[in-house]
């Protein structure tokens, strides 16, 4: 089945411990994203990837950092949280530079932040 | 820079009522226009989509016509369901990028 996962799916930390949100396609898509969800903002990119060790930053990128070094995998890293990071967080993939290409979204990870 | 207006919510509807969600944008060039529907705790789902001007993406008897002069994408459905109660958002890419632009969503829910 063509799906993007994410892990984990609710995690509540502590300010400052570093955590990591991983995000895996079986699509074989090269462009993968991650946008975080908040209440009357809708969704906002973090940041995005157009393939392997190609990474850039979104509209708010601050606090965070990704890596992609193989094309499935694109995790999101908070080396240090911070209570306005508590969000809704999506990962997306797609194949790049088609007009009107579909985005297949993981299913979220509800992170607060204490 | 781009952006997408839409309706707020909740928008609440009997069974089998009309519904529209208004939506506009902002942008340069020729964008792609998407309605994304997130049903409760789960991922976004590609609802419809139109590429150009004057098309009409349709899905589930969901509707919408991308209306350049306009600059408006709004949803439409006849008759509504309690299974359609969910999160709508509104979304464009430009036509040099993958990102996504989203509004804010509306969220609809209908009654029995």
């Amino acid at each position: 089945e063509a799906q993007v996962t994410q892990n984990p799916r609710y995690l509540i930390t502590v300010t400052g411990k570093k955590l990591t949100v991983t995000c895996s396609q079986n699509m074989n898509h090269e462009y993968m994203s991650w946008y975080r969800q908040d209440p009357g903002l809708g969704l906002r990119q973090i940041y995005y990837s157009m393939n392997v060790e190609v990474t850039d930053k979104g509209d708010v990128p601050e606090g965070y950092k990704v890596s992609r070094k193989e094309k499935r995998n694109f995790p999101l890293i908070l080396e240090s949280p911070s209570p306005n990071q508590t969000s809704l967080y999506f990962c997306a993939s797609s194949f790049p530079g088609l007009a009107g290409a579909e985005q297949f979204f993981g299913p979220g990870t509800r992170l607060t932040v204490l | 820079g781009n952006s997408v207006t839409q309706m707020e919510g909740p928008v609440t509807l009997s069974e089998e009522a009309f519904l529209t969600i208004n939506c506009t944008y902002t942008a340069t060039g020729y964008p792609s226009l998407f309605w994304y529907v997130q049903y409760p705790g789960e991922g976004l789902q590609l609802l419809l989509k139109a590429t150009k001007a004057d098309d009409k993406g349709s899905n589930k008897g969901f509707e919408a016509t991308y209306r350049k002069e306009t600059t408006s994408f709004h949803l439409e459905k006849g008759s509504v369901q309690v299974s359609d109660s969910a999160v709508y958002f509104c979304a464009l890419s430009s036509y040099n990028t993958d990102k996504l632009i989203f509004g804010t969503g509306t969220r609809l829910q209908v009654f029995p």
